[in-house]
């Protein structure tokens, strides 16, 4: 079934640990982008990749570091988590080649706290 | 600054119309996306707009007017399962996604 997956489902961190979100796509999709929603707030853009072995940075990097090896992964690094970083997590791709097509796809969310 | 502003909560009666609005500020204008999001779960896309003018798809219909920075989405026909928020989103002109915080809708039978 085509989509997008993300691993773990949920995690709860203590802070200072390094951890890694991971994120897979199936649909050929060349643009990648991670969010984070917290309550009462829009989603916010992390960090994106418009094509693979290409990374920008979005609203809300700090803490945060991504790679973009392959087309299909996306994974998003906490190097030492805080508690600020307590949130949902949700990786997308699209196609990015304009106008509907630029329509994004979520995964299902990573749910972490950070204690 | 950029900015996206939509009501945080709305209710409405199952069977009833409800009328969701989003008025927007950004650098540039490449589409206006609303996405549906239920509780625990990913956005969905609902529906895209560039053009002025309603797009209607089944129950549920999304108007823009570009120069009044200014959209809404119109869901007819409510049923319990609609019960969602929905989200409001920009593609500006640097093909980034600006985000609205969402309407958070309750239906009441």
């Amino acid at each position: 079934i085509a989509g997008i997956t993300q691993a773990p489902t949920s995690q709860i961190l203590a802070a200072g640990r390094r951890m890694t979100l991971r994120c897979t796509q199936d649909m050929r999709h060349n643009a990648m982008y991670w969010y984070r929603q917290d309550l009462g707030l829009g989603l916010r853009l992390i960090h994106y990749s418009n094509t693979a072995g290409t990374t920008g940075k979005g609203e809300v990097p700090d803490g945060y570091s991504v790679s973009r090896a392959n087309t299909d992964d996306f994974p998003l690094t906490l190097a030492s988590a805080v508690p600020s970083q307590t949130s949902v997590y949700f990786c997308a791709s699209s196609d990015s080649k304009g106008l509907a097509t630029d329509t994004q796809y979520f995964g299902p969310g990573t749910r972490l706290t950070v204690l | 600054g950029q900015n996206i502003d939509q009501p945080t909560e709305m209710t409405a009666t199952e069977g009833a119309i409800v009328q969701i609005n989003c008025t927007y500020q950004t650098s540039g204008f490449n589409g206006l996306f609303w996405y549906q999001q239920h509780a625990g779960e990913a956005p969905t896309f609902l529906s895209y707009n560039v053009l002025d003018g309603l797009e209607e798809k089944g129950r549920f219909s999304s108007f823009l007017s570009r120069s009044k920075g200014y959209s809404y989405l119109l869901l007819k026909e409510l049923q319990m399962k609609d019960s969602a928020s929905y989200l409001c989103a920009v593609l500006d002109s640097n093909y980034q996604l600006i985000w609205g915080a969402g309407t958070k809708l309750i239906i009441k039978p």
